[in-house]
């Protein structure tokens, strides 16, 4: 059974950092994609960004409201996924969910809360 | 970025109505990539359909997808109490994925 939980979410002030983390069980971490998404306080859905698998060197791609602030790493072997968030902000403060692409199939998280306030 | 937008913003209808979700893409897919999802407040997104209009596993049949180029449908056959809800679009082929705005399905 395919599991993934969040962690690492909190307060953080303005101009902080973060860093959440998402162990995985239940299927190859190296051979999937990885995303991020986060839905913020009555808003809706928004994708932050995606690592792509080992066949395709790990590539990134992110969401422009995040692009240089936010990094996304994976430590195979020990089957977590992280999200450096750096240079926050307080339209950041939202849930983050993880999000696994198996066979065209999204698995996603419970999602961790992180709050970006003074 | 290809940009999703979802009509209409509100659905107001009645248990055992049906209800049509529109999904337009700023441009055609060049892939089958197109999912939905329900949301409930404190709640992670519950994936529907994948793949355009494949069920998740769990998802009763009266949730079905359909659709392909730029033009995506979600149809609730018999709308049960427990499916007022919001629900999201999401194209998630490389490099890059983008969600819809949602639609509220309420009770009329």
């Amino acid at each position: 059974e395919v599991q993934l939980v969040e962690s690492g979410g909190g307060l953080v002030q303005p101009g902080g950092s973060l860093r959440l983390s998402c162990a995985t069980s239940g299927f190859t971490l190296s051979d999937h994609d990885m995303d991020w998404a986060r839905q913020a306080p009555g808003k809706g859905l928004e994708w932050v960004g995606r690592n792509k698998n080992k066949g395709n060197d790990y590539r990134t791609e992110y969401a422009a409201s995040v692009q240089g602030r936010f990094t996304i790493s994976r430590d195979d072997p020990n089957d977590s996924l992280h999200l450096q968030m750096n240079s926050l902000q307080t339209d950041d403060t939202a849930v983050y969910y993880c999000v696994a692409w198996i066979r065209s199939y999204g698995h996603w998280g419970q999602g961790t809360l992180v709050t970006v306030s003074s | 970025e290809i940009v999703l937008t979802q009509s209409p913003g509100t659905l107001s209808l009645s248990p055992g109505e049906r209800a049509t979700l529109s999904c337009r893409a700023s441009e055609s897919l060049s892939h089958p990539f197109l999912a939905w999802y329900q949301l409930k407040p404190g709640q992670a997104p519950r994936l529907l359909i994948y793949t355009v209009s494949s069920r998740a596993t769990g998802i009763p049949d009266r949730f079905s997808g359909r659709g392909s180029g730029a033009d995506f449908t979600l149809t609730i056959s018999r709308l049960e109490p427990e499916d007022f809800a919001v629900y999201y679009c999401q194209q998630y082929g490389s490099p890059s994925a983008t969600f819809g705005q949602g639609t509220k399905v309420e009770i009329k």
